[in-house]
């Protein structure tokens, strides 16, 4: 089955502290990787992709496929990170298959 | 640029009514997408197309159709509402259908069926 699980519905951290955002996935091929975020008010928009081993705003994710994840982290949040974080799996050449979604709350 | 542009922003309809959610993009790509979202749960999508004269299904096509005469427009509708489509509704565009391409999102069409 191809499924892409974010097992908290809200993360709630003090700012400066370190932030892990949870993906697993389960899929029988060669999986890609992204997460996207909703800032309050705004659009959809892609924030990482693991294909691009890139930093963004401080955010990383690694491929561990042994234990089918795609973790999203931030070693020291800041309160314009709160948003909605969603972890999807491209399952297809148009096939993308999205979490459910981390509200993620930075407190001051 | 607009990006991708998605009218209207909110919709109440009648069991049995009919609507179309208007999507345009101003970016020139070829791929678009329509996916659904229902509460507490992931997108997941409905139609999609790979240029304009071609469409095809997604994950959840029932109750819905397409059309995709232009490449800015792509249009979709709901001919017979039903409580069962009470969702928010994202339209997309990308450049190409690869991983490298980037999905552009609209603001979303928030539909309630009554």
């Amino acid at each position: 089955a191809q499924r892409v699980t974010q097992p908290e519905k809200l993360l709630s951290v003090f700012k400066g502290a370190p932030v892990e955002l949870k993906c697993n996935y389960s899929y029988s091929g060669s999986p890609e990787l992204f997460w996207y975020v909703q800032y309050s008010r705004q659009r959809l928009q892609l924030l990482l992709r693991h294909i691009s081993r890139e930093s963004i705003k401080g955010f990383t994710a690694d491929l561990n496929k042994g234990e089918t994840s795609f973790h999203l982290k931030k070693p020291f949040a800041q309160e314009e990170d709160s948003a909605m974080y969603y972890c999807a799996l491209r399952a297809g050449t148009y096939k993308y298959i999205f979490g459910t979604g981390t509200r993620l709350k930075v407190l001051a | 640029n607009a990006g991708v542009t998605q009218t209207p922003k909110f919709r109440i309809l009648k069991i049995g009514q009919s609507m179309t959610l208007q999507c345009t993009q101003d970016m020139n790509h070829n791929y678009m997408y329509w996916y659904r979202q229902d509460p507490g749960m992931g997108l997941k999508l409905i139609y999609y197309s790979v240029g304009a004269g071609i469409t095809d299904k997604g994950e959840v096509p029932n109750g819905y159709n397409v059309s995709r005469s232009t490449t800015e427009d792509f249009p979709l509708r709901l001919e017979l509402a039903a409580p069962s489509q009470t969702s928010v509704y994202f339209c997309a565009s990308s450049s190409g259908g690869g991983a490298r391409n980037e999905q552009f999102f609209g603001p979303g069409t928030r539909l309630t069926v009554l």
